[in-house]
């Protein structure tokens, strides 16, 4: 059964502080993991990793894959009131099929 | 514009009712989930199907039925089977044709059951 683990469950900073978001995950046949942020409703996507050591950048957030420790992380710099959400990791399973296991995410909260 | 819908927002039923949840897509896409989502938690997979009129369960299926009759719909019923169906639920849809499986979610459902 595939497995994904996040943490902490839950983080609270101040405005400007960098933040790092753990995902480990167990899955055969890995394929690709995804980051979403939740904010009150829908998830939305961020990134999407299937290759080892390369970063993936969106403004002051970053993720990175290490395939062989089964773990990404996701980075968030000179964080912001509006980075406040639930910040939730997936993996899809090995054999087709593109439904998700979804970890139970980290809660971040940034204070002004 | 293109997207997902689901409706209602708020859904409010007295215990041992069945309930149906509305979602609609846009996107053309083949395939639609359903995830339940509880305090605190992540996303629990209840039914995803792949293409019209076919469907399978996911990990916590027990109380709940779907169908499939057209590709832009695939409404959830929660039945009274259900033992705990108070969450909210959320619709995604994904395009079949990619090997990888970005998915996009609705605004979702919070169903409040008394």
């Amino acid at each position: 059964e595939d497995k994904v683990v996040q943490s902490p469950l839950s983080l609270v900073v101040h405005e400007g502080d960098t933040v790092t978001l753990n995902c480990s995950y167990e899955v055969t046949n890995f394929r690709s993991l995804l980051w979403y942020k939740q904010e009150k409703k829908a998830p939305t996507f961020l990134f999407m990793l299937t290759s080892s050591g390369i970063e993936k950048k969106s403004g002051r957030l970053s993720s990175i894959l290490d395939k062989k420790e089964l773990f990404s992380i996701l980075n968030i710099t000179a964080t912001q009131t509006g980075d406040s959400a639930v910040y939730l990791c997936a993996v899809p399973p090995g054999n087709a099929g593109n439904m998700l296991t979804f970890g139970g995410g980290t809660r971040l909260m940034v204070k002004p | 514009d293109g997207g997902i819908t689901q409706s209602p927002k708020y859904l409010f039923r007295k215990e041992g009712q069945n309930v149906t949840l509305s979602c609609e897509q846009n996107l053309n896409h083949d395939a639609m989930y359903w995830y339940r989502q509880d305090p605190g938690q992540g996303l629990r997979l209840i039914y995803y199907s792949q293409i019209v009129n076919d469907f399978q369960k996911g990990d916590i299926a027990e109380g709940y039925s779907v169908s499939r009759e057209k590709k832009e719909s695939f409404p959830l019923t929660v039945t009274s089977a259900q033992k705990n169906p108070t969450a909210f639920y959320l619709c995604a849809s994904s395009p079949q044709s990619t090997g990888y499986a970005e998915q996009y979610f609705g605004p979702g459902t919070r169903l409040t059951v008394t």
